[in-house]
């Protein structure tokens, strides 16, 4: 079984903060790493898919940067607001494999 | 990205029958789909693959005779829960792929929030 592990489960901030998060996965037969945004009630939109050791993506207010070869990805959010609010979901994805997700970090953004 | 739904969106049953539960991919063709559960505070579990017109591919521990799947077009797969028990009570979430590519996202459906009494 893969140990994909997001920390913190859950973080509160005001408005304007800026947060970040992290994923830890293994560090070997890596073949991608997958970033969800989940909003209570809705689906889970797709944030990012990394696949290069160095890999940096940007979405707006949203970045994530990847280490392959330790195994950890963070993401980050500039300027939070309270739409920002929802359940961040890593992925793994491991060569010839499906994805396993983490628990999730659980982001309330406060007005 | 792909728009997937989910019907329904919840049920509830008693113990013993068997629920229907639909994905449909609405503007995209699916020629794979994924099945997943969630239990309370755990992550999302891959319980299936499925690709179009051949059966589905099921992760260890989950009972195909249990759990059926019906992928018999690129806009729709079913996944039945056949003689429901309290146990299976779940969150149950269909993902859609294109294909095999590197950077291949998932598009997945709102969910499904199935709870047997």
């Amino acid at each position: 079984i893969l140990n994909v592990e997001q920390s913190p489960q859950s973080l509160h901030v005001q408005e304007g903060d800026s947060t970040n998060f992290t994923c830890s996965f293994p560090s070997s037969n890596f073949y991608a790493l997958h970033w969800y945004r989940w909003e209570t009630a809705k689906s889970p939109e797709a944030l990012f898919v990394m696949t290069l050791n160095g890999d940096e993506k940007k979405k707006g207010r949203i970045s994530a940067t990847l280490n392959t070869k330790e195994g950890y990805s963070y993401l980050y959010i500039k300027g939070s607001q309270p739409e920002d609010s929802a359940t961040y979901l890593c992925a793994f994805e491991a060569s010839g494999s499906r994805l396993t997700f983490g628990e999730g970090t659980q982001l309330t953004v406060n007005p | 990205g792909a728009v997937v739904s989910q019907h329904p969106s919840w049920v509830i049953c008693k113990s013993g029958t068997s629920v229907k539960i639909e994905c449909r991919s609405l503007d995209f063709q699916a020629t794979t789909m994924f099945w997943y559960r969630q239990f309370p505070k755990q992550s999302l579990m891959l319980m299936a693959t499925s690709n179009e017109g051949s059966k589905a591919t099921y992760e260890q521990g989950v009972e195909k005779d249990k759990f059926l799947i019906n992928h018999a077009s690129l806009t729709l797969s079913t996944l039945t829960v056949t003689s429901a028990h309290p146990e299976d009570s779940s969150f149950y979430i269909c993902s859609v792929s294109a294909g095999s590519t590197r950077t291949d996202t998932q598009y997945f459906g709102p969910g499904t929030r199935l709870t047997v009494l």
